[in-house]
């Protein structure tokens, strides 16, 4: 199964709310990344937080990471109608035989109401 | 502006055709990737390049094969691909493996 699922598969909310976006994983990992795509577009990344770091911002984004639960979140303050995207989390997980690699969830859809 | 240009930005092609897309990055990266995306399912990492050499085939078809001939530049070269095989395909680049990845627009393919 996939290293990282993200939590909910969609959400609407109305410009000014805050967006929560929930993801969890299965295996260790040596840090979580969050990323964006809008439609049509490649990802862009937003936030890489290591797995020493519990808590980390950029902006208004704050993602926080518990390793005891495997989980992480993304909260997105005050939210715009330009934050509308999918947003993905993406584990990356040191590997023996190859090093680190980035496993990537299935998204949220997040879409922000004017 | 990412920086990772990906050509063409859409793709028709019939079953027995050949293609190449190509995938170009001058952010000084030694890591490239391709990824397809599938609605409805999770980026799948396809091929990885540390310095130009393959580092990981992630069980992926021979009708997909890649080509990295420096640093800057990678593609991936498609010959009797399936219907299963249209989506859109992402080429992404890193400093080093395991660091944040760039991402290109990607190429969107549709078979016929």
């Amino acid at each position: 199964s996939q290293q990282g699922e993200e939590d909910p598969q969609a959400l609407s909310i109305q410009e000014g709310e805050n967006a929560t976006m929930n993801c969890s994983y299965k295996t260790s990992i040596n840090n979580l990344q969050w990323y964006r795509q809008n439609s049509g577009r490649g990802l862009v990344h937003l936030i890489l937080i290591r797995s020493n770091e519990r808590e980390k911002h950029s902006g208004r984004l704050r993602v926080t990471l518990d390793t005891s639960k495997k989980s992480s979140s993304l909260l997105i303050t005050a939210s715009r109608a330009a934050d509308t995207a999918s947003y993905f989390c993406a584990t990356d997980a040191f590997r023996e035989t190859s090093g680190s690699r980035l496993t990537f969830g299935e998204g949220t859809q997040l879409t922000v109401n004017p | 502006e990412t920086g990772v240009t990906q050509t063409p930005r859409h793709l028709v092609m019939g079953m027995t055709n050949k293609k190449s897309l190509k995938c170009e990055q001058h952010l000084g990266h030694n890591a490239m990737y391709w990824y397809k995306q599938s609605a409805k399912k999770p980026l799948e990492l396809m091929f990885v390049y540390n310095f130009k050499e393959q580092t990981e085939n992630n069980s992926v078809p021979s009708r997909f094969s890649p080509e990295c001939p420096n640093s800057s530049h990678l593609f991936l070269h498609l010959h009797t691909l399936q219907p299963e095989d249209s989506a859109l395909y992402l080429c992404a680049s890193s400093p080093r493996d395991g660091q944040p990845q760039h991402f290109g627009d990607g190429t969107r393919l549709s078979i016929l």
